[in-house]
């Protein structure tokens, strides 16, 4: 078991809506990325979040956006729903010293509909 | 984009056997991580190898890592069926440590009691 603890762990929402998830990180940890998986594909980086600042993003629009909060805590806001943006949505705490592990949240299942 | 890829895609085995699963990927690494998830959960750390070791070891399970080829293998010893998930090797190729980590679809692993 991580440290790291992901709500709600289910969701659906309609096409056109805004969606919030949220992220705590595991202690110690001051960094927060988010993960996009797909059904049957490997997790893709959206952006990650470092000092309450955007720190790297991935190939996801500007409607994929993000707050870090002053405990590390972490948002991921979705706004304008598509259907392909169902998927499983996993946030990933480690810190800033180099080559240390990349602990995952269980995830949250965003179905749109 | 994705860079890292999981070979074989899928694999089957009886309880007690070895499983073997390879990953290859494109770009310079700073360090390479394998995860397991069980069905479409959460993803669990399992090992990190750093681009500068060869081997590595933990529990059941052995990690090597070729930088010349490009290519990394995790194999899982005496497997049980509790073996059963998809297993995903992750290449941290960002700027800071895990920012933007790289994902292949994974391998599935099946272990027959």
């Amino acid at each position: 078991e991580t440290g790291v603890t992901q709500s709600p762990t289910h969701l659906i929402k309609t096409r056109g809506q805004q969606v919030t998830l949220r992220c705590s990180s595991q202690s110690g940890h001051n960094t927060v990325s988010w993960y996009q998986q797909a059904l049957g594909q490997g997790p893709q980086f959206i952006f990650q979040y470092y000092r309450e600042e955007e720190n790297g993003r991935g190939n996801f629009p500007p409607r994929f956006s993000g707050l870090q909060f002053p405990n590390y805590s972490s948002e991921l806001n979705v706004n304008a729903l598509e259907l392909d943006d169902s998927a499983l949505y996993l946030c990933a705490s480690s810190s800033r010293v180099w080559n240390t592990e990349a602990f995952f949240g269980q995830g949250t299942r965003l179905t749109v509909v | 984009s994705q860079q890292g890829e999981e070979d074989p895609q899928a694999l089957s085995i009886q309880e007690g056997e070895n499983a073997t699963m390879n990953c290859s990927y494109k770009t310079s690494i700073n360090n390479l991580q394998w995860y397991r998830q069980n069905s479409g959960r959460g993803l669990v750390h399992l090992i990190l190898i750093r681009s500068n070791e060869r081997e590595k070891h933990s529990g059941r399970l052995r990690v090597t890592l070729d930088t010349s080829k490009k290519s990394s293998s995790l194999l899982i010893t005496a497997s049980r069926a509790a073996d059963t998930a998809s297993y995903f090797c992750a290449t941290d190729v960002g700027p800071y440590n895990n920012n933007d980590m790289r994902f292949g679809a994974g391998t599935r692993l099946t272990v027959k009691p």
